[in-house]
């Protein structure tokens, strides 16, 4: 199986322009999420999907950053513009809902180590 | 905000086993206990979860007190390859968010 996968892997930026981070989730996994990790600090949660619907936004940021899941396949997240602060490490995670429902563990992405200069 | 505490670091001589503490003395009934672990320049791992019996399964064991407020994560045989940084979250059943906290920052050496 295929695991979650992040695009691209690095990207360096001005501040001012505008980036996409895309995530591919498992095939099938219904639950996709969005992490960052901004220097020095922790591993923050930023949205959740299911499918194409988005649960839960409450950690973004700002309106400068805006998630999306087409089709309820794979995500996009447009930073734009840009802003130094927002330079860290995105990660994308995703999961299947257990038989019964219930807890399930999450398979993260690589991420993208973002850099605005 | 976090609601486990972790020692901040941790050493290991590789093939002994690595037993890794957390706090969580305000846990609530419908909470489980989750570890993840991230490797270097890779995304957090998941590892195991339980919530209130011990688990065991081919990467980890994890020990919860019989109160539920404290854990420990064992890694049976320590390989340098488990040289990572290990978080301690506590989740709720109707909760999908993972709050991260600092993590022990396990070192395995030779």
């Amino acid at each position: 199986e295929a695991g979650v996968t992040q695009f691209p892997s690095h990207s360096v930026i001005e501040k001012g322009q505008t980036v996409t981070l895309r995530c591919d989730p498992i095939s099938g996994h219904d639950n996709l999420y969005w992490y960052r990790r901004v220097m020095g600090k922790e591993i923050k949660f930023l949205l959740h999907f299911v499918k194409e619907s988005k649960q839960d936004e409450s950690g973004m940021p700002n309106n400068r950053f805006l998630a999306e899941r087409t089709g309820g396949t794979y995500s996009t997240l447009k930073v734009q513009p840009a802003e130094l602060e927002d330079s860290g490490v995105y990660f994308c995670a995703s999961s299947q809902e257990l038989k019964g429902g219930g807890i399930y563990g999450y398979t993260f992405g690589s991420g993208t180590r973002l850099t605005v200069v | 905000d976090a609601k486990t505490t972790q020692p901040p670091s941790m050493d290991c001589a590789e093939g002994r086993a690595a037993n890794l503490p957390c706090n969580h003395s305000t846990i609530s009934g419908n909470e489980y206990v989750y570890w993840y672990r991230q490797i270097h320049s890779q995304g957090p791992q998941y590892i195991i979860h339980g919530l209130k019996n011990n688990e065991t399964n081919e990467m980890a064991s994890l020990i919860i007190t019989e109160d539920r407020k404290s854990s420990t994560l064992i890694l049976p045989h320590a390989t340098l390859r488990d040289t990572a940084v290990y978080y301690c979250i506590v989740r709720g059943r109707n909760t999908d968010k993972l709050i991260f906290g600092t993590g022990t920052r396990l070192q395995v050496f030779p």
